[in-house]
């Protein structure tokens, strides 16, 4: 069974440039999620996705993040302008459903200057 | 709201010594609980998960961890820790009262010297 994939799997952009992430989940799983992990943190959650329609999006920074999964399968997240506090690695994870087993990507590693 | 705090942030053990991790939890309701692990390299992925029943948990790897409920903890353990044991540790919680939503802790990282 192939896993989540992502890319880039690193992006190196200045500050106040924009960047977008992308994720493909496994086949057949009707939740995503996009998480940001900052250097010597846990994942935070920033928005999931069940089929195309938001479940939560509580965490993510609406002035500046953006994400959307048009066909409820493949997703992206866009950043825009980017801020030096952005830089960490951003996972995409899925699951068959809310509350499921969820599996993650390689993530993106992104470094703002 | 629901946090997830992990003791450690760096533990350095031998190879055959045993291994626990303190993990607690501050949601007072239902919870599911996890470990996940990340080796060097690569993706995180699942050790362990916790959602009701035995309190003692088996993962892969001979990991296991005990739910306490009266303690609002989850800690790892492993009689005997492999070099290839080395890797970032991630405690994490689930509750139904918000849509399932994954709570990490900051992680421990666990070196294991030959």
């Amino acid at each position: 069974e192939a896993g989540v994939a992502q890319s880039p799997r690193y992006k190196i952009i200045e500050k106040r440039q924009s960047v977008a992430f992308w994720c493909n989940p496994i086949s057949g799983h009707a939740t995503l999620y996009w998480y940001q992990q900052i250097l010597g943190q846990g994942p935070k959650l920033l928005i999931q996705f069940q089929n195309n329609g938001v479940v939560d999006d509580s965490q993510l920074p609406k002035d500046r993040f953006s994400a959307e999964r048009l066909k409820g399968v493949d997703s992206t997240l866009k950043i825009q302008p980017a801020k030096l506090e952005d830089s960490a690695v951003y996972l995409c994870a899925s699951s068959l459903s809310v509350g499921g087993e969820q599996f993650f990507g390689p993530g993106t590693r992104l470094t703002v200057l | 709201a629901q946090s997830v705090s992990q003791h450690n942030h760096h533990v350095i053990l031998s190879e055959a010594a045993s291994l626990e991790l303190g993990c607690n939890y501050s949601y007072g309701g239902t919870v599911n609980l996890f470990w996940y692990v990340q080796y060097p390299g690569q993706h995180l992925q699942l050790l362990l998960k916790y959602f009701s029943g035995d309190p003692l948990v088996k993962g892969i790897k001979g990991f296991e961890a005990e739910f306490i409920k009266s303690k609002f903890s989850f800690n790892l353990r492993k009689p005997s820790v492999q070099w290839s044991d080395t890797a970032e540790y991630f405690c994490a919680a689930q509750n139904g009262g918000s849509n399932y939503k994954l709570t990490f802790g900051k992680g421990t990282l666990l070196t294991v010297n030959p």
